[in-house]
């Protein structure tokens, strides 16, 4: 099965800095990509979907995806300890939503 | 209404047993899934109904047998289930077709417990 790739973190930012998370994908032929947040103990929610090379901007959020390189990334702009969360990379592959393992983002007051 | 709606929230069960879990729906969404999620793992895709016909069963065990009633219902039936099963069951909904197909709207969850 193709892979989506993350690092698993934990990743620590300090309140009001810019996260960065990442994420890379085998299949080429993916076409669209998500980003799901997961509070512990919660069901994933979405939060940003992207489907063409370049970023999507909502509110706080960016979304980057680099077709060529097979990369896609979340960027989370003055980062509040709410956003502190397990943020899930998924790509659509052939009818079928393939999750990464997880990127576990802590953000200190 | 935007709910993905699971029952039970909780569930203990043996391994003689024979139960369901429900997940209801009524965002007029025409694809409906299940996915398995165990502790610091991502949620692992059990079962996809489109237009309440079975179309994704990934080499699921039979003893989770999936069951599309109508467009707004998805059951999923337990029956000698093994303590590895234990983890929490999640059921979502999208849009069909194209791109769409990946922006999921998941309940809360049913947490499993097989003794």
């Amino acid at each position: 099965q193709k892979e989506v790739e993350q690092n698993s973190g934990p990743l620590s930012v300090p309140e009001g800095a810019i996260a960065s998370l990442n994420c890379t994908y085998s299949d080429r032929g993916s076409q669209s990509f998500f980003w799901y947040r997961q509070y512990s103990g919660k069901s994933p929610e979405l939060i940003m979907s992207i489907y063409s090379n370049g970023d999507k901007e909502d509110g706080r959020f960016t979304a980057q995806l680099n077709k060529a390189s097979q990369y896609v990334s979340l960027l989370i702009r003055d980062s509040q300890p709410s956003d502190s969360a397990t943020y899930l990379c998924a790509a659509n592959q052939g009818g079928k939503l393939i999750f990464g393992q997880g990127t576990e983002l802590s953000v200190k007051p | 209404d935007t709910e993905v709606t699971q029952t039970p929230k909780h569930l203990v069960m043996g391994m003689t047993n024979k139960k369901s879990l429900k997940c209801e729906q009524h965002m007029g969404h025409r694809a409906m899934y299940w996915y398995k999620q165990k502790a610091k793992k991502p949620p692992e895709l059990m079962f996809v109904y489109s237009y309440e016909k079975l179309s994704i069963n990934e080499s699921v065990p039979s003893r989770f047998s999936p069951e599309c009633p109508n467009s707004s219902l998805l059951n999923l039936h337990l029956h000698a289930l093994q303590p590895e099963d234990s983890a929490l069951y999640l059921c979502a909904s999208s849009p069909l077709g194209g791109a769409n197909t990946g922006e999921l709207f998941f309940g809360e969850g049913s947490r499993l417990t097989v003794l």
